[in-house]
């Protein structure tokens, strides 16, 4: 089945360590996206692509880092830099096509750090 | 950033009752998504409008793209437990990123 796959699911990280979190696609997407979801908030962009290769930062992309060097495949690093990383982050794809604005989500990685 | 402001924060309903709820803006938008995220999961996206008036059904779910292009409105009629979650709304204007709402929490008492 096509789909977006996040891993880990859970994930616990000292201070000070880089953690980087896996998202994959199997829905030939040329888009992807990375957002951060804190407790009784709305999504928030971290970093996002529409080609590979490329990337462009979101609203909040201080202390993460990304590299899109697979259509497929869109990991996030979460960076030592980044002063309150505990929370739960969300993957997503679409088509890239901008007459349409359907994102489609992976299950999401819990972070929290220790 | 744009925002987009969703009502309610959250919702405390009977088994069996209506619900609505509504995202606004001050930009106009030309796409409309509903998304529901069940605990722990990522969000499901539940209805898609495209045209400002439209009006779409998804079983018990209806969503409509406000006529002056800067709201939407999603109800759902006779609420099940399997309802509860957080409905998010996301705009978004020509090829620009989706904007998100801060969600509405529903929550069902049976």
């Amino acid at each position: 089945d096509g789909g977006i796959t996040q891993s880990p699911k859970y994930l616990f990280r000292k201070e000070g360590q880089n953690v980087t979190l896996s998202c994959e696609q199997n829905l030939n997407h040329d888009a992807m996206y990375w957002y951060r979801q804190d407790p009784g908030q709305g999504l928030r962009l971290i970093y996002y692509s529409q080609i590979v290769n490329d990337f462009q930062k979101g609203d909040i992309a201080e202390g993460y880092s990304v590299s899109r060097e697979k259509k497929e495949s869109f990991p996030l690093t979460v960076t030592s830099a980044q002063k309150n990383p505990t929370a739960f982050y969300l993957c997503a794809s679409s088509r890239g096509d901008t007459n349409t604005g359907e994102l489609f989500f992976g299950e999401g990685s819990r972070l929290t750090v220790l | 950033g744009q925002q987009l402001n969703q009502s309610p924060q959250s919702m405390f309903i009977q088994e069996g009752e209506d619900v609505s709820m509504n995202c606004t803006s001050s930009s106009i938008f030309n796409t409309w998504l509903w998304y529901k995220q069940d605990p722990g999961e990522g969000p499901v996206l539940l209805i898609a409008l495209y045209k400002a008036g439209e009006l779409t059904s998804n079983g018990r779910l209806t969503a409509q793209f406000g006529i002056t292009r800067k709201d939407s409105f999603l109800n759902i009629s006779a609420s099940i437990p399997s309802d509860v979650g957080i409905y998010f709304c996301a705009g978004r204007q020509g090829a620009q990123k989706l904007v998100f709402g801060q969600g509405t929490r529903l929550t069902i008492n049976p």
